[in-house]
């Protein structure tokens, strides 16, 4: 059974550092892997697909990469924003989704 | 991206009632369609896979006489708690799935959620 781990579970960091968020996953077998952003009470919005050919994704200021063989990866955040903070949920596409429990981003003004 | 609809999106209801909850495809048809709860401060769980003309698929411990869906079309797929309890309170959100290609290409697009308080 697949298992996703997102360290940290929270992180607080002054507005304009660059950030890493960490997901593992237990069954390599993926097809792809997904970062989404969840605001409270909303729901998901997706940030970055990465296939499970492919290293790394990115759009903006984000980047995501993708080690299969190891089970991890990693979303960066580069030059964070107030506007940043919010839950960063990674998710495993093994067939049907197997989310992690996120990681909950606060960006200090 | 797909654009995936739920209505309503929040809804407040009697212990005992029935609520039923719908997910669009707006821009393709989709066969497919997924149904996620989530508990504060958990993870999103899948409760059941929704297919276009046949029965939905159930994980394990989701109760099927208790959350009925129903994929009458390749639009549309609704959610329906019967006999809603106050634990069963949670944020649903469902998603469309969709094929490109190949399997390694499919991807999934969500609906912004629906938030059921059972009083």
């Amino acid at each position: 059974k697949q298992e996703v781990t997102q360290i940290p579970a929270a992180l607080s960091v002054p507005e304009g550092e660059n950030l890493v968020l960490n997901c593992s996953f237990t069954d390599s077998a993926i097809y792809n892997l997904q970062w989404f952003r969840q605001d409270p009470g909303k729901g998901l919005t997706s940030l970055l697909l990465i296939q499970s050919s492919q290293r790394e994704q990115t759009s903006g200021r984000l980047n995501a990469s993708l080690d299969k063989s190891s089970g991890r990866s990693t979303l960066y955040i580069a030059a964070s924003q107030p506007g940043d903070s919010a839950t960063y949920l990674c998710a495993v596409n093994g067939g049907g989704l197997t989310f992690g429990k996120g990681t909950h981003l606060i960006i200090q003004p | 991206g797909a654009v995936v609809s739920q209505h309503p999106s929040r809804v407040i209801c009697k212990s005992g009632t029935s609520v039923k909850i719908e997910c669009r495809s707006l821009d393709f048809q989709a066969t497919t369609m997924f149904w996620y709860r989530q508990f504060p401060k958990q993870s999103l769980m899948l409760m059941a896979t929704s297919n276009e003309g046949s029965k939905a698929t159930y994980e394990q411990g989701v109760e099927k006489d208790k959350f009925l869906i129903n994929h009458a079309s390749l639009t549309l797929s609704t959610l329906t708690v019967t006999s809603a309890h106050p634990e069963d309170s949670s944020f649903y959100i469902c998603s469309v799935f969709r094929l490109a290609g190949s399997s390694s290409y499919n991807e999934q697009f969500f609906g912004p959620g629906t938030r059921l308080t059972v009083l």
